[in-house]
């Protein structure tokens, strides 16, 4: 069963908007994390954004914020005032627990196209 | 944070024959694991690294075709063995410095097999 749903393949945004990037997850954990990832056209993969599963607040970090809502598990990616830059895949990803330690399970991506 | 050198950056080779690529981080890190994006998807978890011990392979992946190594907490290999066009894919080498904390991911290695 997918643990990390992302239901847009490819969204289009107009510059300086903003949009948000929809990321359901599935865990029976109560201590798990969400994290949101960004993969230019080079293929490094960028760290965003990080929520862990016990916090009240929703995270930030500059034009990026994460939208969670525990109890829809949910954890969409919302960036303001798009830039060109901004073009690009996004990856949301969750930590869980194994019994030999903690795993990354990546969702399948949502590429993100910013139109001038 | 943790600075990763993977190497090589990309690599074509010919079918049958087998590749290593190389992890060295700056840091000791707790996991590190190896990850295989092929064309226009997303990461799949091949296997984590334990250090000193056979790695932790996940479902469809096994040690003789993707044999893996970590001789010691900054370094990690990962051979693609008797490869076929079907390997052709990105090959990404990530850690976690601490536990709970994020991946940081190496530049990755785009491998081709004619």
């Amino acid at each position: 069963a997918q643990k990390i749903t992302q239901t847009q393949p490819g969204m289009f945004v107009q510059e300086k908007e903003a949009v948000t990037l929809d990321c359901t997850y599935d865990t029976s954990d109560p201590s798990y994390g969400l994290f949101w990832y960004k993969q230019p056209s080079s293929g490094e993969m960028i760290f965003l954004i990080y929520q862990g599963s016990y916090d009240q607040q929703n995270a930030t970090e500059g034009r990026y914020s994460l939208n969670f809502q525990k109890a829809r598990k949910s954890a969409n990616l919302v960036i303001s005032a798009s830039q060109l830059g901004d073009s690009a895949m996004y990856f949301c990803a969750m930590r869980e627990q194994r019994h030999y330690g903690q795993n990354f399970v990546f969702g399948p991506g949502t590429r993100l196209s910013v139109l001038p | 944070s943790a600075v990763i050198s993977q190497k090589p950056s990309r690599d074509i080779c010919q079918r049958g024959t087998s590749l290593t690529i190389q992890c060295q981080v700056d840091s000791q890190v707790t996991m590190m694991f190896w990850y295989r994006q092929q064309p226009g998807q997303s990461l799949t978890l091949i296997a984590t690294a334990n250090q000193g011990s056979e790695a932790t392979y996940e479902s469809g992946f096994v040690i003789d075709k993707f044999p893996i190594s970590r001789p010691n907490l900054t370094f990690s290999t990962l051979t693609v063995s008797n490869m076929s066009p079907e390997d052709s894919s990105i090959y990404l080498c990530s850690v976690e410095v601490r536990v709970g904390e994020k991946l940081f991911f190496g530049s990755g290695t785009q491998l081709s097999v004619l």
